[in-house]
């Protein structure tokens, strides 16, 4: 089975602090994502990767950025918290072929910023 | 990508088919109909995809009209398992392998 992983189920960071999210998926998927989910907002895309080193911005990229040095791992850097940014974080993967693209995802962040 | 419309929720009686509906009518022809399902606490699961074609699998029966302009997700024997929020989705699938915006959904309730 695929099996996407996120670092931490649960955060709780100060405002102004740099935070780390971690993804790592095992079924050598070339494409990772990165969502948020907020109660009446649904998933929104903040961004995606298709390739190791490449990024593209999602719907709401702002205060946001990624890392894709290594193709299973795909991290999401807050670089200086706010309060707005407390949310649940999914991570996904597919695999990049014309017809399929279903995607997996993980359990999910949940990130508290006080 | 196109845009979806879903009911907020619904309630379905346990053992029974649930049948959760979405309008697409913008769709366009490289677009295919996506369903994910989300239960409380847990990632979005994949359930089913399809372009043209009805589509069935252990999970689901996925119904498009012919126009492809809405689409129907049948679960044949509900269970209170299935209790979720089910995303409709349609999606250029291409060589980035597109990505997925997901609207409001449906809360699918399904009861004793």
């Amino acid at each position: 089975d695929v099996k996407v992983t996120q670092s931490s189920r649960y955060l709780v960071k100060r405002t102004g602090e740099k935070v780390f999210l971690e993804c790592v998926q095992d079924m050598d998927h070339e494409n990772m994502f990165w969502y948020r989910q907020d109660p009446g907002l649904g998933l929104r895309l903040i961004y995606f990767s298709y390739d190791v080193k490449m990024k593209e911005k999602g719907d709401i990229p702002e205060g946001y950025s990624v890392s894709r040095e290594k193709k299973e791992r795909f991290s999401l850097i807050l670089e200086s918290a706010s309060t707005n940014q407390t949310s649940m974080y999914l991570c996904a993967s597919s695999i990049l072929q014309v017809g399929t693209g279903e995607l997996f995802f993980g359990e999910g962040s949940r990130l508290t910023v006080l | 990508d196109a845009k979806t419309t879903q009911p907020t929720s619904m309630d379905c009686a346990e053992g029974r088919a649930a049948n959760l509906p979405c309008n697409h009518s913008t769709i366009s022809g490289n677009e295919y109909v996506y369903w994910y399902r989300q239960i409380h606490s847990q990632g979005p699961q994949y359930i089913i995809h399809g372009l043209k074609n009805n589509e069935t699998n252990e999970m689901a029966s996925l119904i498009i009209t012919e126009d492809r302009k809405s689409s129907t997700l049948i679960l044949p024997h509900a269970t209170l398992r299935d209790t979720a929020v089910y995303y409709c989705i349609v999606r250029v699938v291409g060589n980035q392998g597109g990505k997925l915006i997901f609207g409001q959904g449906t809360e699918l309730s399904v009861k004793p």
